[in-house]
């Protein structure tokens, strides 16, 4: 079945460093693919999504490219903040007929130091 | 807008009894699906549901069901809890059309405790 592979944490920055946190997928046909946040204490939060090949998504900063040919969706983000320390999801939108679920990578934990 | 919201925000079971844990949907959306989030772990698919009946449905057993009512919130039920069924409950919420492109809205989850 379809499933998302992310990059291990924790990830641990420096203010302003360069951000790359890695996911691929394995996905029989065209699934639409998210990164969402999770913020200490609080629920899911959709941070940007692309749905079709080349599309790239972008939000607060973040931003990450549908790449087909190498099944890959990383975030990737210039320059942190402390604010952005929070687990970072890597998802994908598995459709069967008109049902969809998401499947989801494990999480990457990101703590951004001053 | 209120967005998503569940209840209860904590819950602490004991082995053996049964849970509901509670939904409204985003207004405006008709889909509901349910999530399992252990701790340090991503997120479990339990199921979805749309127009009252489950659509789909993960690798849950039987003791985790269902409900969905007409004003599309939605309940998960889990009988007989296991130690194991401690985590973070997640509902997210869905419009069914624009051909399966539309994100899910998640609630600020669940967290049950089972002693």
């Amino acid at each position: 079945g379809d499933s998302v592979t992310q990059m291990e944490g924790p990830v641990t920055l420096s203010e302003e460093a360069f951000l790359t946190i890695n996911c691929t997928y394995t996905a029989t046909g065209y699934p639409s693919l998210f990164w969402y946040v999770q913020y200490p204490g609080e629920g899911l939060q959709l941070l940007l999504k692309a749905t079709k090949a080349d599309d790239k998504g972008s939000n607060k900063g973040f931003e990450a490219t549908y790449r087909k040919e190498t099944t890959s969706f990383h975030l990737e983000k210039g320059s942190v903040q402390v604010s952005d320390s929070a687990v970072y999801f890597c998802a994908l939108s598995e459709i069967a007929g008109n049902n969809r679920k998401l499947i989801w990578g494990l999480g990457t934990s990101l703590a951004v130091n001053p | 807008d209120a967005g998503v919201t569940q209840s209860p925000t904590h819950l602490i079971k004991t082995r053996g009894q049964q849970v509901t844990l509670r939904c409204s949907p985003k207004s405006g959306h008709d889909t509901v699906s349910w999530y399992q989030q252990a701790l340090g772990q991503g997120p479990q698919f339990i199921f979805q549901y749309y127009e009252e009946e489950e659509r789909q449905r993960g690798n849950f057993p039987d003791r985790f069901s269902g409900h969905q009512f007409p004003n599309y919130s939605s309940e998960l039920n889990v009988n007989a809890l296991l130690l194991g069924d401690s985590a973070l409950y997640l509902c997210a919420s869905s419009f069914r059309g624009l051909a399966g492109r539309n994100e899910q809205f998640f609630g600020p989850g669940t967290r049950l405790t089972v002693l």
